[in-house]
């Protein structure tokens, strides 16, 4: 019940196009659900996260959505660009524990090709 | 602004030596703190988290230990490095005060064991 199952493990996608990134919880428990971009060789640093009081969260070319009913949330590039090739990590957590653990999925490779 | 430091950014040792990575925060106080490792092309694993100064768990059992001498200062020690101790460490820190579950990375400390 603690997973978060990420899908695809890699995604190539054309320069302009959509790349979408799938994660799926089991936890109900869970109520914040965060993207993380990773470069190779860096820290994972938060790209864009999302409350279940929303179905959607939109910032710049990156949207979440969400659907609570499915116990799913994606992650949606638009305009696709070759620096947004990464690895990209979705996470879960329960904000009521004092820990703030976050649940990681096992992480996408986004190619972009020019 | 927050900032975390870790170090150092890379490390080389031989099988059976000792370790220690050191990770800091500025600009907060009473974080939370955490310590990940992140194998090769994989997902990040949870090794330890703080809540607090003296105040660590263990997510998973192993021959490391961690340690939080100070409220922004957290440490992460072995006494006998074994080959499976390679990987890229992260260290990252999430704010009480804001939401627990933000987690906020460092730039990691890349651990080859030979």
């Amino acid at each position: 019940q603690q997973q978060v199952k990420q899908s695809p493990q890699s995604l190539i996608v054309q320069k302009g196009g959509i790349s979408i990134i799938n994660c799926a919880y089991e936890n109900t428990a869970f109520d914040y659900f965060p993207w993380y971009q990773q470069f190779p060789g860096k820290g994972p640093a938060l790209l864009i996260a999302i409350r279940p009081d929303v179905s959607e969260k939109k910032e710049g070319r990156f949207t979440i959505s969400f659907n609570k009913s499915a116990k799913q949330f994606s992650l949606h590039i638009m305009d696709s660009q070759p620096g947004d090739s990464a690895t990209y990590f979705c996470a879960a957590s329960r904000g009521s524990s004092n820990t703030g653990k976050l649940i990681f999925g096992q992480g996408t490779t986004l190619q972009v090709k020019p | 602004s927050q900032t975390i430091h870790q170090w150092p950014a890379t490390l080389v040792q031989p099988v059976g030596s000792p370790l220690s990575l050191e990770c800091t925060v500025e600009g907060t106080s009473n974080p939370n703190l955490y310590w990940y490792r992140q194998a090769a092309g994989r997902g990040l694993q949870l090794l330890f988290y703080s809540v607090g100064i003296g105040q660590i768990s263990s997510e998973v059992p192993q021959n490391l230990s961690a340690s939080r001498p100070q409220d922004r200062q957290f440490i992460l020690s072995s006494k006998k490095l074994l080959l499976s101790d390679s990987g890229f460490y992260l260290c990252a820190w999430s704010n009480p005060g804001e939401g627990r579950d933000t987690q906020y990375f460092g730039p990691g400390t890349r651990l080859t064991v030979l």
